[in-house]
């Protein structure tokens, strides 16, 4: 069966500092990958989404990128963060047309 | 451009009581519509979805929902809710012929007492 897996499960950086979240699936082959935040009172917004290695499309303009190294892993990433940056950032697949989405368990990012 | 509202950002029920949560979508061809579900300090669980045909799809934990093209809605009920139903509830639309993710409603925000 298919998995996600997502870490760390929450995060406490300081402004400036560096950010990397990792998501990885199991189970399945090519997926479109995508990473959603959530800020607090607000609903989910779609950050990036890929459709394949290398292959990365972004929804905002923001501090963060995103990177998918191999086909089942995708990485979000801030050279500096902000303090808008705070949020719950949720990484999901889907498979084919993308119908129907798959979350992790999301990771909470404080930045103070 | 799609979109999806929520019009409730939070809704108090009684325990056992009926329960209907309000989605509004805008999309321009037939719409791919969701409902998910999001417990306290956890991920997203699907509840429901729907993409054709029967019009009143039914989900998991004895949630339904019924698409109303006239209305452009698609309203998430259950008949008697429980005490674990308490979560943060999102509608979503998608084109469903690309990769290219969802939009998400704000979130309804659902309080259950006793």
């Amino acid at each position: 069966s298919q998995t996600i897996h997502q870490w760390p499960a929450t995060l406490v950086q300081p402004v400036g500092s560096p950010l990397s979240l990792e998501c990885t699936v199991e189970g399945t082959s090519n997926p479109n990958l995508y990473w959603y935040r959530q800020a607090a009172g607000r609903g989910l917004q779609l950050l990036f989404y890929s459709v394949g290695i290398g292959q990365i499309s972004s929804e905002v303009p923001q501090n963060l990128s995103a990177s998918r190294p191999q086909d089942r892993q995708f990485i979000l990433s801030s050279k500096k963060l902000l303090l808008s940056d705070s949020g719950f950032y949720l990484c999901a697949w889907s498979v084919g047309t993308g119908e129907k989405l798959f979350f992790g368990s999301g990771t909470q990012l404080s930045v103070l | 451009a799609q979109s999806v509202t929520q019009p409730d950002i939070h809704i108090t029920v009684s325990e056992g009581a009926s329960l209907e949560l309000r989605c509004n979508y805008s999309y321009g061809a037939t719409p791919y519509l969701f409902w998910y579900v999001q417990s306290p300090g956890q991920g997203l669980q699907l509840l429901l979805k729907y993409f054709s045909g029967d019009t009143l799809v039914q989900g998991i934990k004895g949630f339904e929902a019924e698409f109303k093209r006239s209305q452009s809605s698609f309203n998430l009920r259950k008949p008697s809710v429980h005490w674990s139903d308490a979560a943060e509830y999102f509608c979503a639309v998608g084109s469903g012929g690309g990769a290219d993710g969802l939009t998400f409603g704000k979130g309804t925000h659902l309080i259950i007492q006793p």
